[in-house]
């Protein structure tokens, strides 16, 4: 079974700090994403990676960047948190070919205060 | 780009009765269209999905109905219990390699008993 692993289930930053979200999957999968959760709005796209050290933006990349340096890890990074990241962030994975479901991890709740 | 409409928001129904969601999406190239359970704290999973080339797929008490030319599809599930209650989210991709996944806004289900 695909496990995706996200290293945090809860975080807690401060406005203005460096924040990384990791995500690991064990399941070889050439495609990660990571999505953002909040009420009202499903999931949004922020980026996505389709191989090592390949990056495309999503629907709302402002105020985020990624990085693919191994193929099981993908990083989301924000550059200087702002409260208006408060949300759930979730990383999915797939395999490449069509028509494939998304693996997504547990999720992490990020608050910034 | 893609966009999907995802309708009703919430939906209560009573054990035992039917329950539909519709979503509708705009990009005539999208060919995957998965549908993804999500409980209350927990990570969203894959239910049932279907693609451009079937009409309708069937899963015991669940089924998916796809109408390529008024591009929209639906989730229907029978005879409804109460660990049915959860938040669905529709999807719709295209084809290619990395096959982003652009997702509804989500059904907030309740089956009371």
């Amino acid at each position: 079974d695909v496990k995706v692993t996200q290293s945090s289930r809860y975080l807690v930053k401060r406005t203005g700090e460096k924040v990384f979200l990791e995500c690991v999957q064990d399941m070889d999968h050439e495609n990660m994403f990571w999505y953002r959760q909040d009420p009202g709005l499903g999931l949004r796209l922020i980026y996505f990676s389709y191989d090592v050290k390949m990056k495309e933006k999503g629907d709302i990349p402002e105020g985020y960047s990624v990085s693919r340096e191994k193929k099981e890890r993908f990083s989301l990074i924000l550059e200087s948190a702002s409260t208006n990241q408060t949300s759930m962030y979730l990383c999915a994975s797939r395999p490449t070919g069509a028509g494939s479901p998304l693996h997504f991890g547990n999720g992490t709740r990020l608050t910034v205060t | 780009g893609e966009n999907v409409e995802q309708h009703p928001s919430t939906l209560s129904v009573q054990e035992g009765d039917s329950a539909v969601i519709k979503c509708t999406y705009s990009d005539s190239a999208s060919n995957y269209f998965p549908w993804y359970k999500q409980e209350l704290g927990k990570r969203p999973q894959l239910i049932i999905d279907i693609r451009s080339n079937v009409g309708e797929k069937k899963d015991q008490r669940i089924a998916v109905t796809l109408n390529k030319t008024a591009k929209h599809f639906s989730l229907h599930i029978t005879e409804t219990q109460p660990e049915d209650s959860a938040v669905y989210f529709c999807a719709a991709s295209r084809g290619t390699n990395a096959g982003k996944s652009t997702f509804g806004d989500g059904t907030t289900l309740t089956v009371k008993p």
